[in-house]
């Protein structure tokens, strides 16, 4: 079981925007930042956003994120076919002095 | 530009090490860590630890205390992971990530290494 969770999968049109939630508890997200990575199958994870809603230089304008308490959402707005990937959101937790992640969301674009 | 690439696939017996390397570029490596994270077969992504490309200072997951072994080596500026006494459970894709500290974001990724223990 992840410290992190996250929908197994989420799916929407080509065009469309969809979101991706993250839910901690105070050791991480509550007091910790959220970063968020794209997973293609046989490739290095990439970073997407950073320090909750920051993104990294070159990476896409259709993405956003926000954080809420213990809660952190990835939006990506005008989906793509190259948009299907799996997405894993991670944070530092205080308790367990370990990254933790979550389990990760598998997006399909229609 | 920043790459971490990482050693071919290694298929090991129960009980048996297998030690991974990460030869970063493009970067000062004594400025930044490494961070180590591995995926088992359909699972998600599990941290294991860090190590300073500065002084070789570590912080590993309780999980993982005891059994891995984490380096650097600043003059070919790569990381290396060792995990020993590996069980089935211990296959897996294993991760070299760059951060500046411990609790850093890691912001650049190795390719992977496919880890396969078999009897």
């Amino acid at each position: 079981q992840s410290v992190l969770t996250q929908p197994p999968s989420v799916s929407e049109a080509p065009g469309q925007r969809v979101t991706i939630s993250c839910s901690g508890s105070s050791s991480n997200i509550g007091n910790n930042a959220v970063n968020w990575y794209q997973h293609l199958p046989g490739k290095a994870p990439k970073l997407l956003i950073y320090f909750d809603d920051l993104l990294p230089s070159g990476a896409s304008d259709r993405l956003s994120a926000s954080k809420s308490g213990t809660s952190a959402s990835l939006a990506i707005s005008g989906l793509q076919s190259e948009d299907e990937a799996d997405y894993y959101c991670a944070s530092w937790d205080d308790s367990l002095n370990a990254w933790v992640f979550g389990g990760g969301t598998r997006l399909t674009v229609l | 530009q920043v790459q971490l690439v990482q050693s071919g696939p290694e298929v090991k017996k129960p009980g048996a090490s297998v030690k991974v390397s990460c030869k970063t570029s493009g970067y000062t490596f004594t400025k930044y860590g490494i961070s180590w994270v591995r995926q088992a077969p359909g699972q998600g992504l599990e941290w294991m630890g860090w190590t300073s490309g500065y002084n070789g200072n570590t912080n590993y997951a309780q999980t993982f205390q005891g059994r891995v072994t984490l380096t650097t080596d600043a003059s070919t500026s790569t990381g290396y992971m060792e995990l020993r006494s590996l069980r089935s459970d211990d296959t897996a894709v294993y991760y070299c990530a760059r951060g500046r500290a411990v609790a850093s974001t890691f912001d650049y990724w190795g390719q992977g290494t496919l880890v396969t223990v078999s009897s």
